[in-house]
């Protein structure tokens, strides 16, 4: 069984400032990690995957998440966060093989900009 | 650029009313799904499809039945419709069934309210 804890349900945050939003999984498996995004009434998108090879990875508007074995982490960070970056963000993980494997995910993190 | 199509977006019924979501891709995917979002819960697997013809059960499939007769449409069925099932839905596909490392594409979303 996997799972997947957002410790945060809500994390609001000036506009120009640094933003983490975390995310800590459990599997028994190896695992894949996901961040969508998902923009006031539309359904989600990626922002970012790990599968393999390096720890980091970005997305194209300035997002990053680091694959943390040893602490089952894969928290999403910006250093300097925009207005349109408000969203809800959920973490997602999906392990084990073939038709089995299903994408699990936490309870979303609403990220809330202001000026 | 269809992609996912969901219809209808939004949806009155009463208890014990059925109704059909309907879901369509364009992407010759295998793999398509249904989740259902509500607050504090993040999204939750009703039902999945590997193919034509083939449909699973995922984490909530009680009171839903699915089918899929062909690689583009996966309807789901509320056949009585109860309070409990007062959310939003989404359906989401991918291209191979058996890639669990593939991102999925999310349609809009169909916003459900059982009287």
């Amino acid at each position: 069984a996997q799972s997947v804890t957002q410790l945060d349900s809500q994390v609001p945050v000036f506009e120009e400032a640094p933003v983490e939003l975390r995310c800590n999984y459990s599997s028994s498996v190896s695992v894949y990690l996901f961040w969508y995004v998902q923009y006031p009434n539309q359904g989600l998108q990626l922002l970012l995957k790990y599968l393999s090879g390096s720890t980091l990875v970005e997305s194209i508007n300035g997002f990053e998440a680091e694959f943390n074995k040893s602490q089952t982490s894969f928290h999403l960070r910006k250093p300097s966060v925009h207005i349109s970056d408000t969203a809800e963000y959920f973490c997602a993980v999906s392990g084990g093989t073939g038709t089995a494997s299903k994408l699990t995910f936490g309870t979303g993190t609403r990220l809330q900009v202001t000026l | 650029n269809a992609g996912v199509t969901q219809t209808p977006k939004f949806q009155v019924l009463k208890t014990g009313q059925s109704m059909t979501l309907q879901c369509a891709q364009d992407m010759n995917h295998e793999y398509m799904s249904w989740y259902r979002q509500d607050p504090g819960m993040g999204l939750r697997l009703i039902h999945y499809s590997v193919g034509a013809g083939i449909t699973d059960q995922g984490e909530v499939p009680n009171g839903y039945n699915v089918s899929r007769s062909t690689t583009e449409d996966f309807p789901l069925r509320l056949l009585s419709a109860a309070p409990s099932q007062t959310s939003v839905y989404f359906c989401a596909s991918r291209p191979r069934a058996d890639a669990n490392t593939g991102e999925l594409f999310f349609g809009e979303g169909s916003r459900l309210t059982v009287l």
